[in-house]
């Protein structure tokens, strides 16, 4: 199985700031890998496909990029309304691995 | 417009069995895989299982293989998580998503509401 590695864990930062988050697969997924955003009480929102697409209707703030091991999403100026948990995931082959998740909040 | 609703939640006892189910409105259900994710309480999203749009191929975490079985009923647009032999351990928030296909990277575009499987005696 492939297994997923978020970082960091957690991060606080102002509104404004310039946020990236990690994620690292344990082999190569080429650009099978999708990032979603979840609120607390809510159902997980996708906000980028394949790699670096940004679903229709995400905020233009929102990027992702990387290809085969490595990848990064980043928020370019963090808004209040982005304090949330997200989460990479691959979408390369079954099972459908999760990273274990990076909870943003603002300072 | 796209809406997926689960159902079929509540409290069961160890080892018993309970199938949840996922009615799917505003879209081609028959074109679309379809998969099961998830949540424990306070914990991260795991995948559970998925169907391909002609149920001919299942696919399911290890956690569950061999208890589990997803399936689905094309004609009456409703996805299914049968689940055999609970443990306190698949107490769980499972949600029900569509699968946007190759083109979009096999991505979960569509989350319901979930339901709330808890496993305790």
């Amino acid at each position: 199985d492939i297994q997923m590695t978020q970082s960091p864990s957690s991060l606080s930062a102002s509104v404004g700031d310039r946020v990236t988050i990690t994620c690292r697969a344990s082999q190569s997924i080429s650009t099978f890998l999708n990032w979603y955003q979840q609120k607390p009480g809510k159902a997980p929102k996708l906000l980028i496909f394949a790699a670096s697409s940004l679903q229709i209707g995400v905020p233009l703030g929102f990027s992702g990029s990387g290809s085969g091991t490595d990848f990064t999403l980043s928020i370019s100026s963090l808004q209040p309304e982005d304090s949330a948990t997200y989460y990479c995931q691959q979408s390369y082959s079954a099972p459908y691995t999760f990273g274990q998740g990076t909870k943003v909040e603002i300072k | 417009q796209v809406q997926v609703v689960e159902s079929g939640g509540g409290v069961v006892q160890p080892e018993m069995s309970l199938r949840l189910s996922c009615t799917a409105s505003g879209f081609t259900f028959s074109s679309h895989s379809m998969h099961w994710v998830r949540q424990a309480p306070g914990k991260g999203l795991e995948w559970v299982a998925l169907i391909w749009p002609d149920g001919t191929k299942k696919y399911y975490a290890d956690s569950v293989k061999g208890r589990f079985t997803i399936s689905r009923d094309n004609p009456n647009n409703t996805l299914y998580l049968q689940m055999n032999t609970l443990r306190a351990e698949d107490t769980a928030v499972y949600y029900c998503a569509r699968d946007l296909g190759y083109s979009s990277g096999h991505s979960f575009d569509s989350w319901g509401q979930g339901t709330l499987v808890t496993v305790s005696s």
